[in-house]
């Protein structure tokens, strides 16, 4: 069975300095991999996923995350946080192939971001 | 990029009586579409996938006759919620999911059953 572990329910950094979010997961197939943020009262928005192509994946707003299978492991990084980061973040996994592939959440982690 | 309409983003209604929430792909066909629910400072929670023309398959614990799911055609899924009860005042969100683009989500949509 695929789960989702994301490590620190809450997460404070201060403005321009580094966003580092853990998530590692179990999978017993090859996983597709994915973060997503969510605003207040919003729907959830895609940063990015790994599908089995380049282990270092990019996204939109600066955030990017690496893919080590070797640590069951797919952190999401920021270089230097902006305000606006302050959101929800939920990692998820879902198999890469079969026909339904629901996705598995993490139990998502709030960053906030001080001035 | 691809994008789903959830509608309506807030509703109130009494206990007792029906909610309907629509789920729309404006520029991709959905082979599947899954609704969640969330509750206030927690994760999503797997209610139901659905399929285009065929019967929603259900997470365990979850009523499906209280939460009719209709996905008649690729770009429009319907969630229904009977006989509310506050208990079921909720956010809850639809995605799409194609076998390109992957999943998109609605914006949500805030019951709130009084």
């Amino acid at each position: 069975a695929q789960s989702v572990t994301q490590l620190g329910s809450h997460v404070s950094v201060s403005e321009g300095a580094l966003v580092l979010l853990r998530c590692n997961y179990s999978s017993s197939v090859p996983p597709y991999l994915f973060w997503y943020v969510q605003y207040p009262n919003q729907g959830l928005q895609l940063l990015l996923k790994y599908t089995s192509a380049a282990t270092l994946v990019k996204g939109i707003n600066g955030f990017e995350a690496e893919f080590k299978k070797s640590e069951t492991s797919f952190h999401l990084t920021k270089p230097s946080a902006h305000m606006s980061d302050a959101a929800e973040y939920f990692c998820a996994v879902s198999e890469s192939a079969g026909n339904n592939r629901k996705l598995i959440w993490g139990l998502g982690t709030s960053l906030a971001v001080n001035p | 990029g691809a994008v789903v309409s959830q509608h309506p983003s807030r509703v109130i209604c009494k206990s007792g009586t029906s909610v309907k929430i629509e789920c729309r792909s404006l520029d991709f066909q959905a082979t599947t579409m899954f609704w969640y629910r969330q509750f206030p400072k927690q994760s999503l929670m797997l209610m139901a996938t659905s399929n285009e023309g065929s019967k929603a398959t259900y997470e365990q614990g979850v009523e499906k006759d209280k939460f009719l799911i209709n996905h008649a055609s690729l770009t429009l899924s319907t969630l229904t919620v009977t006989s509310a009860h506050p208990e079921d005042s909720s956010f809850y969100i639809c995605s799409a999911r194609d076998w390109v683009l992957g999943y998109t989500f609605g914006s949500g949509t805030r019951l709130t059953v009084v």
